[in-house]
């Protein structure tokens, strides 16, 4: 079954702590995001790459980083820096930068 | 920046009622249109989407939009809705020159049997 996965689905953190949240596409898609939802605020963009080996900041990146060494993978780290971590995580990818995302199941991260 | 606005944030009604959400975007240019639903416990799935031609798009489940360039609009409507319609409904649009989508704030749609 092609699509994408999220791991773990839920993942509890101390404060202070960095925490990866993976995320793997076995679409042969080119373009891979990492989204932020929180209620009431819709999606919010975290990064996104076009290509392996680059990646850009969408419009939240502070306090977040990432990586995209394989096509699949697109690892999130959620550093110590970003103030409020606690959200679900949604990775996507796509075929172009312009054409429908396809999602992932998300990963709840809860920091206390 | 471009920005999309949902200002229904929660509708609630009851099976078989008309349902439409509204969708509104900023961008003045040709713009690419999605809307994507979430049911609980689900992933985000697209609903259906608007490239370009017929303004009126059919989408899975018995959905639909349409697209009113003047208005800047691209409405989700369904003329009768199930109890598994409860879901959370997000627009999102591209415009050519961009690289990311821009998603609204959602809608929470709960329907009562």
């Amino acid at each position: 079954d092609g699509g994408i996965t999220q791991s773990p689905k839920y993942l509890f953190r101390k404060e202070g702590q960095n925490v990866t949240l993976s995320c793997e596409q076995n679409l042969n898609h080119d373009a891979m995001y990492w989204y932020r939802q929180d209620p009431g605020q819709g999606l919010r963009l975290i990064y996104y790459s076009q290509i392996v080996n680059d990646f850009q900041k969408g419009d939240i990146a502070e306090g977040y980083s990432v990586s995209r060494e394989k096509k699949e993978s697109f690892p999130l780290t959620v550093t110590s820096a970003q103030k409020n971590p606690t959200a679900f995580y949604l990775c996507a990818s796509s075929i172009g930068q312009r054409t429908e995302q396809y999602f992932g199941p998300g990963t709840r991260l809860t920091v206390t | 920046a471009q920005s999309v606005s949902q200002h229904n944030h929660h509708v609630i009604l009851s099976e078989a009622a008309s349902l439409e959400l509204g969708c509104n975007y900023s961008y003045g240019g040709t713009v690419n249109l999605f809307w994507y639903v979430q049911y609980p416990g689900q992933h985000l799935q697209l609903l259906l989407k608007y490239f370009s031609g017929d303004p009126l798009v059919k989408g899975i489940k018995g959905f639909e939009a349409e697209f009113i360039k003047s208005k800047f609009s691209f409405n989700l409507r369904k003329p009768s809705v199930q109890w598994s319609d409860t879901a959370e409904y997000f627009c999102a649009v591209t415009d050519q020159g961009a690289q990311k989508l821009v998603f609204g704030q959602g809608t929470r749609l709960t329907i009562n049997p």
